[in-house]
């Protein structure tokens, strides 16, 4: 089973500024079979990036995703008040079709 | 949309089925997921079922106690959840899968319905 590390736990920035989030996974990532979620309080998850790299419909362009193997990078260009929340990496693409989660890093106000 | 119903106190030891209704997409042609999140805790992946009910998958800790399902004719997702544990307290989601086998991304998710384990 893969086991993905995220880290840093919590981030503090001031709008504006840069967010780079990173998620590890214990084994490789076949095909980058990588996604990231967005969760704000009270919500459910929104589905923000899929293949490590590509965008999900609607998402801004200011949220990007980079990363291989076993190193995989969420980048928020300029973070927006709305942007403050958890974000959750999450494998998926095995057979059986099992998914795991990261453990979440919340980018919160400084 | 995905619209989750039937959380609710329940006593350990005893069960709860959980429904997940969907509309505004070809609910038969995709895989679904039940994904849990405790109290203050994250994600967790709990279960999955093909677009055709051929095949489902579980998370260990509830094998043997919990059966996933889904009536294609009413486009509806079950979560039947027996001998529940203080454990299984948590918002329960449904999440649709990009693909119909389920080893996709989950791409819409609904609102999740609160399931409390507690005597």
């Amino acid at each position: 089973e893969i086991v993905l590390t995220q880290s840093p736990g919590t981030l503090s920035l001031s709008p504006g500024e840069r967010a780079t989030l990173s998620c590890r996974a214990s084994q490789s990532v076949s095909s980058n079979y990588l996604a990231w979620y967005q969760q704000k309080p009270g919500q459910a998850p929104r589905f923000l990036i899929y293949g490590a790299s590509t965008r999900a419909t609607g998402i801004p362009d200011r949220f990007s995703g980079s990363g291989s193997g076993t190193d995989f990078t969420l980048t928020i260009s300029r973070l927006e008040p709305e942007d403050f929340a958890v974000y959750y990496c999450q494998q998926y693409g095995r057979s059986p079709p099992k998914i795991t989660f990261g453990g979440g890093t919340k980018v919160e106000i400084k | 949309q995905l619209v989750e119903s039937g959380g609710g106190v329940v006593q350990p030891g005893r069960s709860l089925r959980l429904s997940c209704a969907a509309s505004g997409f070809t609910f038969s042609n995709y895989g679904i997921h039940w994904v849990r999140q405790a109290p203050g805790k994250g994600l967790e992946w709990v279960a999955v079922i093909s677009y055709d009910g051929g095949n489902e998958y579980y998370v260990d800790s509830v094998k043997g106690r919990f059966t996933i399902s889904r009536d294609n004719s009413k486009n509806t997702l079950f979560l039947q959840m027996n001998s529940l544990i203080t454990e299984d307290t948590a918002i329960y989601y449904c999440a649709k899968d990009s693909r119909g086998t389920g080893s996709g991304a989950t791409d819409y998710w609904g609102q999740g319905t609160l399931v409390t384990v507690s005597s």
